[in-house]
């Protein structure tokens, strides 16, 4: 199965600050890689696929970059609705493992 | 309005059986496959299983393969997930999720999410 980290595990921004967060790939995954937001209580949402692709209807503040083991989410202008924890997924082959998450929080 | 809406959750002792249903409206059912996601109580999301929209492919997690059976009823717009043989580590919201075509790019509609407890 493939292993999929992120860093940092948490994370503390202002509004208004770019924000990158970082996910890797135990091995190659090409652009099969997906992140979601997730507020508490509530479902996930898809924010970006196949790396860099925005899903309908996301803000153009969040953008995603990388290939192969090394992808990164950026929000480049933080918003009181960011506020969340952030997860990275690989759909190069089942299991489609997630990553731990990353929290953002307010400084 | 695209929707899933899960139901079956509840309070069993483990070694225990429950059966999970997601009813999915606002989409043609049969043409999408579908997968539980799960997440243990201050934890992070775990893939548990997906299918594909015919129901002819399935796929686990190494954590519930001989123990979880996803399923579905195109007919009646309904995923299902039978779990076996849960443990208190089987504790968790389950949320059923819609992929995308190709379902590489990720899954674009989630349920709210059914509590499973696994307690004696």
């Amino acid at each position: 199965d493939i292993q999929m980290t992120q860093s940092p595990s948490s994370l503390s921004a202002s509004v208004g600050d770019r924000v990158t967060i970082t996910c890797r790939a135990s091995q190659s995954i090409s652009s099969y890689l997906n992140w979601y937001q997730q507020k508490p209580g509530k479902a996930p949402k898809l924010l970006i696929y196949a790396a860099s692709s925005l899903q309908s209807a996301v803000p153009s503040r969040f953008s995603g970059s990388g290939s192969g083991t090394d992808f990164t989410l950026t929000i480049s202008s933080l918003q009181p609705e960011d506020f969340a924890t952030y997860y990275c997924q690989e759909s190069y082959s089942t299991p489609f493992t997630f990553g731990p998450g990353t929290k953002v929080d307010i400084k | 309005e695209v929707q899933l809406v899960e139901s079956g959750g509840g309070l069993v002792r483990p070694g225990g059986s429950l059966r999970l249903s997601c009813a999915a409206s606002g989409f043609t059912f049969s043409d999408y496959a579908m997968s539980w996601v799960r997440q243990a109580p201050g934890k992070g999301l775990q893939w548990v299983s997906a299918m594909s929209g015919g129901g002819g492919s399935t796929y686990y997690a190494d954590s519930v393969k001989g123990r979880f059976t996803t399923s579905r009823d195109n007919s009646k717009n309904t995923l299902y997930l039978q779990m076996n043989s849960l443990r208190a580590e089987d504790t968790a919201v389950y949320y059923c999720a819609k992929y995308v075509i190709p379902w590489e790019d990720g899954m674009d509609v989630w349920g709210q999410g059914t509590t499973v407890t696994v307690s004696s």
